[in-house]
């Protein structure tokens, strides 16, 4: 089955540097994916997403990068901000692509 | 506001129980999916439901259960409760039959097995 991973469970950033998050997949079907930030005590929230047949795409301050090669995705916050600490996940559709599977997440601290 | 309401927020029961969690999808959303997220885990599909008919099933036990209805709210009913259920399950909704698009998702049912 599809196993969705994540290389780093918490990250530490200084308020305004950029973040990195990465993400690891492992079926090489999927063709689309989603980057969710998830809040204490709040459902995850749609950040961003990409489709296989691209290798970049950014929104506010984010982008993601999609390295269908090596089965690697990120995410990148620039000028990270306090409002940006929060669990991140990454998740993609398998074969059937009616569900995501999500990685355990990585835990983003902005430090003031 | 993501558009999908939860009831209820919190939930505490004993082992044994029964238990349903509620969902209302977003406005002209069609399928609403369930996830069960336990403490320091990622988000685990459940099942899917589109248009009242189940769609995708993933790692359901057979003690839950869960229906989507004609106005399209969907039910998750849990049995037999074990310490082990204690989780946080979130529903979300999405306008199509399946991927890709995006999943919105709601605040969530906090339940506690005691």
């Amino acid at each position: 089955g599809e196993s969705v991973g994540l290389h780093l469970p918490t990250l530490s950033v200084q308020e305004g540097d950029n973040s990195i998050i990465n993400c690891a997949y492992s079926n090489s079907a999927s063709d689309y994916f989603i980057w969710y930030k998830q809040e204490s005590g709040k459902g995850p929230q749609f950040i961003i997403d990409i489709r296989s047949n691209m290798d970049k795409r950014q929104g506010q301050r984010v982008t993601v990068l999609l390295n269908k090669t090596v089965k690697h995705l990120s995410l990148q916050i620039a000028a990270t901000q306090p409002g940006d600490s929060a669990v991140y996940f990454c998740a993609e559709t398998g074969n059937t692509g009616n569900q995501f599977y999500f990685g355990t997440g990585t835990s983003l601290t902005v430090i003031p | 506001d993501s558009g999908v309401t939860q009831t209820p927020k919190h939930l505490i029961t004993a082992t044994g129980q029964r238990v349903t969690l509620r969902c209302s999808p977003r406005s002209g959303d069609l399928s609403v999916y369930w996830y069960q997220q336990s403490l320091d885990q990622g988000l685990q599909f459940l099942i899917q439901y589109y248009n009242g008919e189940e769609r995708a099933k993933g790692n359901i036990l057979e003690r839950f259960s869960a229906q989507q209805f004609p106005d399209l709210h969907s039910e998750l009913n849990l049995s037999s409760l074990e310490l082990g259920d204690s989780a946080l399950y979130f529903c979300a909704s999405s306008v199509a039959a399946g991927g890709p698009t995006e999943a919105f998702f709601g605040q969530g049912t906090r339940l506690t097995v005691v």
